[in-house]
């Protein structure tokens, strides 16, 4: 059964870069064609997608916040991360790791249980 | 900014039938897939239906999905208890490259 587990500091301070990684199990992101996905949640909304990234390294950025994030893989580690710069209170969320179908464009299918990055001084 | 329109509640009572709206554009829902996802308290979203009216292995056929236009439906018959939880619709969109989700609907159970 595959499973996704999301890692990284649960605080972070203004202006500085949020970076969590993910680690899949049961199953291997090399291979295997699926997109995998970066998605968050502030306290209290919705939904937002950060990007998605393909096992070769190509990916697919959020608009709004394609200036700031940066997805990797580590495909010797069955790992991918998330760098998110320049974070203010507006970054803090729970944030998921996700694996989407073949395409970006599908549904993600499998979720890591999120964790809570809070952005304060 | 959600980019899909969802009514933030929904409500029944313990057997009726619930529907939820998501509404898109030509971009999104107009000219692919669309996805929901069960986000019960606390816990990370699950994948509800896929392709418009697909159920993942497991997911109870009182779930169903449909779509017409630039708009879909999230229909749940036979109303549970444990069925009290935040419901997103989701869809790729193709003039942002990305995907987008819905508001979101908290389905409450009288």
């Amino acid at each position: 059964q595959l499973q996704l587990q999301e890692s990284g500091p649960g605080l972070v301070k203004p202006s500085e870069t949020l970076s969590l990684t993910c680690t899949v199990s049961g199953g291997s992101i090399s291979s295997s064609s699926y997109y995998w996905g970066w998605i968050r949640q502030p306290p209290g909304k919705g939904l937002e997608w950060i990007g998605s990234i393909y096992y070769s390294g190509s990916t697919y950025y959020n608009p709004s916040l394609k200036s700031r994030v940066t997805i990797s893989v580590d495909t010797s580690k069955n790992q991918f991360s998330l760098k998110l710069s320049s974070v203010t209170a507006a970054d803090t969320a729970v944030y998921y790791c996700a694996r989407h179908g073949t395409t970006v464009t599908t549904e993600l299918g499998y979720w890591g249980q999120g964790t809570l990055v809070t952005v304060s001084s | 900014q959600s980019v899909l329109t969802q009514p933030p509640s929904a409500s029944g009572t313990p057997g009726q039938r619930v529907t939820i709206s998501c509404s898109g554009s030509s971009s999104n829902i107009g000219s692919n897939y669309v996805y929901w996802y069960q986000q019960l308290p606390g816990t990370a979203p699950k994948l509800l239906i896929y392709r418009n009216n697909q159920r993942p292995s497991g997911v109870p056929d009182r779930f169903s999905g449909s779509k017409s236009g630039t708009s879909a439906s999230l229909a749940i018959s036979g109303l549970r208890s444990e069925d009290e939880a935040d419901y997103y619709c989701a869809a790729w969109d193709d003039s942002l490259s990305g995907h987008v989700f819905g508001t979101g609907t908290k389905v409450t159970v009288l």
